[in-house]
């Protein structure tokens, strides 16, 4: 069965960066995109964008420009997104999802001094 | 961008009760994915590309629509069904979502 596996909570510190992982299993990890979302908290959710593995594409939503980095390993079946230059504004929940039929647990970014 | 704007934001039903969430899209899109989500879990998806429900979702569901009005009806509805139910477009980017409509048991 597909699975999204989440890597867990992180605690940062403003102006830092977090890297959030995405482990694949049950598909083709290589032949779907996967999408990532934001949710802060008490909110809706937010489309950050997507990577192509098999190919390494990516599409951003332009709110996302400078902020996230997605990529991915194929030899592990691991997505990530990289978050930069933090602020008290990218505490949220991230998911990654598959074609928006399955998503991950989620990880929780929390961004304090 | 494409906004979508999700009504009620919150109700109440109680069991039973037939029950339509509505989503109004700023421009025409193509068609319309919803998802469930309880607090603390991810969100599932419910109903894609407008009218088709998800493996496992129960057939009280139902949606449809077209342009820019969309909508997600349940039957008659139980407790279970309580939670909060987002909207989303792919027709064009940025992708986006609706805020949400909570859903409540009377």
């Amino acid at each position: 069965q597909v699975q999204l596996q989440q890597s867990g909570t992180e605690l940062v510190k403003p102006a830092s960066s977090v890297k959030i992982s995405c482990k694949a299993s049950g598909y083709t990890f290589t032949s779907n995109y996967m999408h990532w979302i934001r949710q802060q908290p008490g909110n809706g959710l937010e489309w950050i964008g997507w990577i192509y593995p098999g190919n390494g594409n990516t599409k951003y939503n332009q709110k996302f420009d400078g902020k996230a980095t997605l990529t991915a390993d194929k030899s592990s079946s691991t997505a990530y997104m990289q978050l930069s230059s933090l602020t008290s504004e990218d505490s949220a929940v991230y998911f990654c999802g598959t074609g928006f039929a399955y998503w991950g647990q989620g990880t929780l970014v929390t961004v304090s001094s | 961008e494409i906004v979508l704007t999700q009504s009620p934001t919150t109700m109440a039903a109680s069991p039973g009760e037939k029950v339509t969430l509505t989503c109004r899209a700023s421009s025409s899109v193509s068609y319309m994915h919803w998802y469930q989500q309880r607090s603390g879990t991810s969100p599932k998806l419910w109903i894609y590309e407008t009218s088709k429900l998800a493996s496992g979702v129960p057939n009280r569901f139902s949606g449809s629509g077209s342009g820019t009005s969309y909508s997600l009806t349940i039957n008659s509805m139980e407790t279970e069904d309580a939670a909060t139910y987002y909207c989303q477009q792919g027709s064009s980017y940025p992708l986006t979502f609706g805020s949400g409509t909570k859903l409540e048991i009377k």
